[in-house]
């Protein structure tokens, strides 16, 4: 396993149209995790999976926002009507936690950038 | 709204030179990660501090973590081109949520 595959890396998109991101997370790795990174800016958390329950969206998932993990393998994110402002990187990582002990280490892929015309 | 604040936002210094990133908080965390970004990547992970006063090593890079875990500083002795990155700074929170600072960029001249 080569790590947290997405893709596609680059998507130009005009205003109003619907966008899917695909990751695929290592095998082995229970959660899942959806960052959002502007420029200038460090990544800020958008939704997190163990293994096929999503647990836990926070408030700049707006309803545009949706996010699955059908299998408890890979995960979709998709942006329905997209606006200017959901330009940005869209980050997916990936943890083993185990014990019920947060331990921050997350595995990132190369992340998704969306530009929104 | 950043949880964590990192200083300087930018760093620029000739290849040799030592260089200190600092991250400071309010808030206590059960423990602290850092990570280096390059452009047009994801984060890659350095480390994970734990224990209040803890101070790690990954070659030329120091880490430490504040007696009270509110605050961490990353030290860099005699930088090279390849430490050029964005340098950022996270913590746990919620059990499952990992808030980042908005990062310092470091830029190493040759």
């Amino acid at each position: 396993d080569t790590g947290v595959s997405q893709n596609p890396r680059h998507k130009i998109t005009k205003r109003g149209q619907n966008v899917t991101f695909r990751c695929d997370p290592i095998s082995e790795h229970n959660r899942l995790y959806w960052y959002r990174q502007t420029l200038g800016q460090g990544p800020e958390f958008l939704t997190y999976f163990q293994n096929e329950a999503q647990l836990e969206k926070s408030r700049l998932l707006s309803d545009r926002f949706s996010a699955e993990r059908p299998k408890g393998s890979f995960s979709t994110l998709e942006i329905q009507r997209t606006e200017q402002g959901d330009s940005a990187m869209y980050l997916c990582a990936s943890s083993l936690e185990i014990s019920g002990r947060f331990t921050g280490e997350l595995f990132f892929g190369e992340g998704s950038r969306l530009t929104v015309l | 709204t950043q949880l964590l604040e990192q200083s300087p936002q930018f760093l620029s210094i000739q290849e040799g030179e030592n260089l200190t990133v600092y991250c400071n908080s309010s808030s206590v965390f059960s423990s602290l990660q850092w990570y280096r970004q390059e452009p047009g990547e994801g984060p890659v992970l350095l480390v994970t501090v734990v224990t209040g006063g803890e101070v790690k090593k990954l070659k030329r890079l120091t880490f430490q973590f504040g007696d009270a875990r509110k605050d961490s500083s990353l030290h860099i002795t005699a930088a090279q081109p390849g430490d050029t990155g964005l340098y950022l700074c996270a913590g746990g929170a919620d059990d499952y949520k990992l808030s980042f600072g908005a990062g310092t960029t470091v830029t190493v001249r040759a």
